[in-house]
């Protein structure tokens, strides 16, 4: 079984400062990660996803991820955001020989000031 | 750009009533997912299909909720009865195969309050 944690409920960031929010995970056999966003009563969207290859792994929106296996890490982050990215986002993994039943953490809610 | 459909948005139901979900996937997407979202929490998978068979329901509490994709197109998912505790974002996804390298994309999501 797999598990996600998020070690952040909250970050408040000033707008066009940067942000990283932080994800670990635990597993006893190979994953996939992802990171999703969730904007208020919207359903989930998904912002990246690491598969293999490089460990720095690009998505939409300027966001930004970098895989970690020996500190089984896959942080989130954007060098400068916007009022816009204010919402909720979710890190999520699967094994890689499942049928792509998804593993969330809890989230992180991300508030943006000008 | 096509998107998952669900229905109703919002619902208000009493305990002990019985409610029902509508979603309807991208279209050539076998696989479905029903997902539960409590308030603060990421979402939990309740059912998984793969056309129209189920390949995990392994947390959907069966004595009150059941799922089907009869045609293998659009699905239902049902409570009954509801309890206060099924107060939730139920949200259904859709993928064009049921492997971890397939996108789901997810639908707006139908949010339960039962009073």
């Amino acid at each position: 079984a797999q598990s996600v944690t998020q070690l952040d409920s909250q970050v408040p960031v000033f707008e066009e400062a940067p942000v990283e929010l932080r994800c670990n995970y635990s597993s006893s056999v190979s994953v996939y990660l992802f990171w999703y966003v969730q904007y208020p009563n919207q359903g989930l969207q998904l912002l990246l996803k690491y598969l293999s290859g490089s460990t720095l792994v690009k998505g939409i929106n300027g966001f930004e991820a970098v895989f970690n296996k020996s500190q089984t890490s896959f942080h989130l982050r954007k060098p400068s955001v916007h009022i816009s990215d204010t919402a909720e986002y979710f890190c999520a993994v699967t094994a890689t020989d499942s049928w792509g039943k998804l593993q969330f953490g809890a989230g992180t809610q991300v508030v943006v000031t000008p | 750009e096509a998107e998952v459909a669900q229905s109703p948005r919002y619902k208000i139901t009493e305990k002990s009533q019985a409610v029902a979900f509508w979603c309807d996937p991208i279209s050539g997407h076998a696989t479905l997912y029903w997902y539960r979202q409590i308030l603060g929490q990421g979402p939990e998978l309740l059912v998984q299909f793969q056309d129209e068979s189920v390949v995990d329901d392994s947390q959907l509490p069966k004595d009150r909720f059941s799922a089907e994709r009869l045609k293998g197109v659009d699905s239902t998912l049902k409570i009954q009865p509801a309890e206060l505790g099924d107060s939730a974002m139920y949200l259904c996804a859709s993928s064009f195969l049921g492997t971890s390298t397939y996108e789901q994309y997810f639908g707006p999501g139908t949010r339960l309050t039962v009073t």
